[in-house]
């Protein structure tokens, strides 16, 4: 199993240029999440979606937008990068019941000029 | 409202010494807790959880209701420990809370 899987690694973004970053996962986990992590402001969460068809805001997600493609898939789109998105972005999924660990992926890192 | 408070940015301990990663949480249910660990430019991974009772790399943390923390304690730091780590709460069907993290730094 790969787990949850992210591309791209890296990206160099001129400020109103638009991106959108993939995320899947293996694990038929039911909820996936989009965070951003920036120094001192620990993992900030962007959307996540509970299960395939549905979408909901977290903290952060002025500027994003959203698509849970089917199960497997959850991608996170800017529309027109701004230098404040400048961070390392991280998917997520997450397994049902009690215990149920949260798994994430490699992350992104997106610098915004 | 759900929350997950870590009090220390960072905390330096020399090599050897014992290591303590305070968290306190605010939760009215019965909480699920848990700690993440991101070594340096890798993803989160699953350190332990409360449920497990388990002691991973030599860490432990148990639960203490009274007090609303969770605290993360090993007895001897060892250099390849520092690291940033989360502590994070489930409180149900919605995401984990996690709290804004503590960079460990351990000093040789």
């Amino acid at each position: 199993n790969a787990g949850v899987t992210q591309t791209p690694k890296f990206q160099v973004l001129k400020t109103g240029q638009s991106m959108t970053l993939q995320c899947a996962q293996d694990m038929n986990h039911n909820s996936m999440y989009w965070y951003r992590q920036d120094p001192g402001m620990g993992l900030r969460l962007i959307y996540y979606s509970a299960s395939e068809g549905t979408t909901d805001k977290g903290e952060v997600p002025n500027g994003y937008n959203v698509s849970r493609l089917n199960k497997r898939e959850f991608s996170l789109r800017l529309e027109s990068a701004a230098p404040s998105q400048t961070s390392v972005y991280f998917c997520a999924s997450r397994g049902e019941g009690q215990g149920g660990e949260q798994y994430f992926g490699p992350g992104t890192r997106l610098t915004v000029t | 409202a759900q929350r997950v408070t870590q009090p220390e940015k960072l905390l330096s301990v020399f090599k050897g010494a014992p290591v303590e990663l305070k968290c306190n949480y605010s939760y009215s249910g019965s909480p699920e807790l848990f700690w993440y660990v991101q070594y340096s430019r890798q993803r989160l991974q699953l350190l332990l959880r409360h449920i497990s009772r388990e002691s991973i790399k030599g860490f432990t943390a148990d639960l203490n209701k009274g007090e609303t923390s969770f605290h993360l304690k090993k007895p001897f730091a060892q250099e390849e420990d520092s690291a940033m780590y989360y502590c994070a709460l489930n409180s149900g069907n919605t995401p984990l809370v996690f709290g804004k993290g503590t960079r460990l730094s351990v000093i040789a």
